[in-house]
């Protein structure tokens, strides 16, 4: 089976650099996954990790690292907007072809 | 906009009520899926659909009844839920399953049972 661990809350102030971390317990998987929730709304796909490595999108980026079954989305130069619930899945590569979701780290953004 | 859209967005019903939950989607999708999502929990998967077809059941309760007349709309039928069962319903959809990573949103239903 699959589970995802992450944080329940960060908080940190506009402009900084924040890092929401996801470790996870998988038998095997094709990739991590980062989705955005603001209150209310859809949850939106942010980034995809295949491989080890960073992949950088804009502001936000995303790291995966298979042997220490751990991964990270980085988010700099934060805006207020960035606040919102950030979750980490995973794709597994047998059985099931579903994503697997944590729990959801909330982030607030202080002025 | 993402391209998903769910009706109602807010349903209040009774423990012995029907209703139906919908979903359209209009990205040319071929999968389409049902979460549950409750409060400080992961989103649960419930249902799966690739092209019209159910290939994923994740023990859901027979209260719950999918369906997928055709590759654009999915449905979720409700009868005699429980308290338990009050939560945001999402619906999702993908290029296929090959492309399960990146999956689009609805905005939600938010169902309370009374």
């Amino acid at each position: 089976g699959q589970s995802l661990e992450q944080p329940s809350e960060v908080t940190a102030v506009e402009g900084a650099i924040v890092q929401i971390n996801c470790t996870y317990q998988t038998s095997g998987f094709y990739g991590l996954s980062w989705y955005q929730q603001h209150d209310g709304g859809a949850p939106t796909f942010l980034s995809y990790n295949a491989l080890d490595g960073l992949e950088e999108t804009g502001r936000f980026s995303s790291f995966l690292s298979r042997s220490d079954s751990y991964g990270y989305l980085l988010l700099q130069e934060l805006q207020m907007k960035d606040s919102a619930s950030y979750f980490c899945a995973v794709l597994p590569d047998t059985g099931r072809r579903a994503l697997t979701f944590g729990s959801g780290t909330r982030l607030q953004v202080q002025p | 906009e993402t391209g998903v859209t769910q009706t109602p967005r807010h349903l209040v019903m009774g423990m012995t009520n029907k209703k139906s939950l919908k979903c359209e989607q209009h990205l040319g999708h071929n999968a389409m899926y049902w979460y549950k999502q409750s409060a400080k929990k992961p989103l649960e998967l419930m249902f799966v659909y690739s092209l019209e077809e159910r290939v994923e059941n994740n023990s859901v309760p027979s209260r719950f009844s999918p369906e997928c007349p055709n590759s654009s709309h999915l449905f979720l039928h409700l009868h005699t839920l429980q308290p338990e069962d009050s939560a945001l319903y999402l619906c999702a959809s993908s290029h296929g399953r090959d492309s399960t990573f990146e999956q689009f949103f609805g905005p939600g239903t938010r169902l309370t049972v009374l």
